[in-house]
């Protein structure tokens, strides 16, 4: 498709469930990036992916949150046992190889948790 | 440690005003610096970037931003707002050769009619 698109948009889940967002990037975005933006907060990275590779996972804030994209492509992020305080609009971005690209952001998933 | 800071959480604006949105870093190192703004219902959008050379940087919709070293200051300008800016806009900081952005908190702008 032309843009980033996420799965689902909107996610109620109830404290203790399992969740997993979606996120198709651009075809033939090898980088991919998941954010996480807190109510009045700016985006915060989670993840970053090169193709297949987890490079970076240092922003995921506990060993609740998994996420893969096996293929390169297709990404998902898994949120174990969800807490109220996971309660978030996820972002998915994705770029060509490169600095001089910036990201092209998804809309989001927004997750409440209840 | 490395931060962005909007000052400016919320504007308000009549149509025809000028705009600047205030944002400063805390980065140590060479730096890339963005805007993006996000309209309502709408995903983020990039509405200009600096990487080098001249420091004042024209974007898209009549938007611009100078980048002043010495003030590690972005500061986002328009001359005149019109209603359909109205939307939510932050800046970013990345280190060069990184991909890591660091967000300010976003400032929110209500453009009346």
């Amino acid at each position: 498709g032309a843009g980033v698109s996420q799965s689902p948009r909107y996610k109620v889940a109830k404290r203790g469930q399992d969740v997993a967002l979606r996120c198709d990037p651009i075809s033939g975005h090898v980088s991919l990036f998941w954010y996480q933006q807190a109510l009045g907060q700016g985006p915060e990275f989670l993840t970053y992916f090169q193709n297949e590779a987890q490079l970076d996972k240092s922003g995921l804030p506990s060993d609740r949150f998994f996420a893969e994209r096996p293929e390169g492509s297709v990404s998902t992020l898994k949120i174990q046992r969800t807490q109220q305080e996971d309660s978030a609009v996820y972002l998915c971005a994705s770029s060509l190889a490169g600095q001089a690209n910036g990201y092209t952001f998804g809309s989001g998933t927004r997750l409440t948790v209840v | 440690a490395q931060s962005v800071s909007q000052h400016n959480h919320h504007v308000i604006l009549s149509e025809a005003a000028s705009l600047e949105l205030g944002c400063n870093y805390s980065y140590g190192g060479t730096v890339n610096l963005f805007w993006y703004v996000q309209y309502p219902g709408q995903h983020l959008q990039l509405l200009l970037k600096y990487f080098s050379g001249d420091p004042l940087v024209k974007g898209i919709k009549g938007f611009e931003a100078e980048f002043i070293k010495s003030k590690f200051s972005f500061n986002l300008r328009k001359p005149s707002v019109q209603w359909s800016d109205t939307a939510e806009y932050f800046c970013a900081v990345r280190g060069s050769g990184t991909y890591k952005y660091i967000f300010g908190t976003g400032t929110r702008l209500k453009v009346l009619a």
